[in-house]
């Protein structure tokens, strides 16, 4: 596609419930990484995606986080018995070889209630 | 954790002013780029530098890198009503996989008309 490609643009989720957030990379890109962002904050990383295969998986909070990557295309994050403190903006971002800027989607934003 | 931190914070010019701001991070890096945000969502790549280039230009910003500082500064000439965003560094560690960015806090400008 064009460009980065995030759904839900907004989910509002009740504590405890599973969540899934949905990542489309530009075509062609091999890298994909997801960050997060709380409110005023700077981004927090992830995980990290070459292809399929998950090189550095360092920053998932807790096991509750899980993420994959299918085809060398879309990614899905998965966050499971969500906790208020799991609020915050998703941004998932591509790019296309090591040297390259990031190009980022609009991002999810994730509140928990 | 965030490897950039940059300095001020926060920034308050008139519109046509020039507004610079700051970013120092810790460890060898292979480049540095610069990525504004708008409204809290997705980030714009405006320019990477790498770590055996000192300064560099597009159209109204001009990135400086010091690498025996470990720091860089951004420079926006002739500020617009448009530039009001929050900005934020990105270091390329050279130790890191793959093209994993780590970002700094972001520095909040407001350009006033």
């Amino acid at each position: 596609g064009a460009g980065v490609s995030q759904s839900p643009s907004n989910k509002v989720t009740e504590k405890g419930k599973d969540v899934e957030l949905r990542c489309d990379p530009i075509s062609g890109h091999t890298a994909l990484y997801w960050y997060r962002q709380s409110l005023g904050q700077g981004l927090e990383f992830l995980i990290y995606f070459q292809g399929n295969s998950a090189p550095d998986k360092s920053g998932l909070p807790s096991d509750r986080f899980s993420a994959e990557r299918t085809g060398g295309s879309v990614s899905t994050l998965t966050i499971q018995r969500t906790q208020q403190e799991d609020s915050a903006v998703y941004l998932c971002a591509s790019s296309l070889d090591r040297g390259s800027g990031y190009t980022f989607g609009s991002g999810t934003r994730l509140t928990v209630v | 954790s965030q490897q950039g931190e940059e300095d001020p914070q926060a920034l308050s010019i008139q519109e046509g002013e020039n507004a610079t701001m700051n970013c120092s991070y810790k460890t060898s890096i292979n480049n540095l780029q610069w990525y504004r945000q708008n409204s809290g969502r997705g980030l714009v790549h405006l320019i990477l530098i790498r770590s055996n280039e000192r300064e560099k230009h597009s159209g109204r910003l001009r990135v400086t890198l010091d690498t025996s500082k470990k720091s860089s500064s951004l420079l926006i000439t002739a500020s617009r009503a448009a530039d009001t965003a929050s900005y934020f560094c990105a270091t390329d560690d050279i130790k890191a996989a793959g093209n994993k960015l780590t970002f700094g806090g972001g520095t909040r400008v407001l350009v006033k008309p």
